[in-house]
């Protein structure tokens, strides 16, 4: 059991350049979010997904686009990167709504140059 | 949006003594849940304890607990018999019912365990 699993771990993009962080996770969850985590902010929400097919956006979801075609995938793509998006990323997953744990992946630590 | 505020940036705490870290949040809600994660020099965001806002009882997790004062919109972690390992930071975090999978950060509080 894999868990939550992120690609890749670390990249370097230009300004302009798109790109898609993957996120897969092996334990049927029905919940999948992503996440940046900024220095003194704390994470935030970008998306979010309550099963395949179903997508909606969090607090900070401006530049990212997501989709959900299986339970198990749900992968980020950045349209057109800006140095503001300079950020570390995490996905996680849970089995419910309202008060389940989310597991986290091990993160993925973007740089927008 | 919601917010969830840690007022103590950094937090200091020798081995084997007690620690408790401060969590407050804004809510106009009744129904949510708190959480504490913490998250190691790995990188890797753990569960370390869940209260639910309708239940009165304080939630306990081995050597984890927590003050849940709902009226004051307060949640504080307490550490007992503070261990290396506990060194991390520490984020709370707010989920109101019933609104989809809206989840809300504190800024986190930085803990080193003193040997």
């Amino acid at each position: 059991n894999a868990g939550v699993t992120q690609t890749p771990k670390f990249q370097v993009l230009k300004t302009g350049q798109s790109m898609t962080l993957q996120c897969a996770q092996d334990m049927n969850h029905e919940y999948m979010s992503w996440y940046r985590q900024d220095p003194g902010m704390g994470l935030r929400l970008i998306h979010y997904s309550v099963g395949a097919g179903i997508t909606d956006q969090g607090e900070v979801p401006n530049g990212y686009n997501v989709s959900r075609s299986t339970t198990e995938d749900f992968p980020l793509r950045l349209l057109s990167a800006a140095p503001s998006q300079t950020s570390v990323y995490f996905c996680a997953s849970r089995p419910g709504a309202f008060g389940y744990e989310q597991y986290f992946g091990p993160g993925t630590r973007l740089t927008v140059t | 949006a919601q917010t969830v505020t840690q007022s103590q940036p950094e937090m200091s705490v020798q081995e084997a003594e007690t620690v408790t870290l401060s969590c407050t949040y804004d809510t106009s809600e009744s129904d949510y849940y708190l959480f504490w994660y913490k998250q190691p020099p790995s990188r890797q965001m753990i569960l370390v304890i869940r209260q639910e806002a309708y239940k009165q009882q304080n939630a306990t997790e081995n050597r984890f607990s927590v003050n849940f004062q709902k009226a004051a919109k307060s949640f504080s972690l307490k550490i007992s018999d503070s261990q290396l390992g506990d060194a991390a930071m520490y984020f709370c975090a707010y989920e109101e019912a019933n609104t989809g999978n809206q989840f809300y950060f504190g800024t986190g509080t930085s803990l080193t365990v003193i040997p």
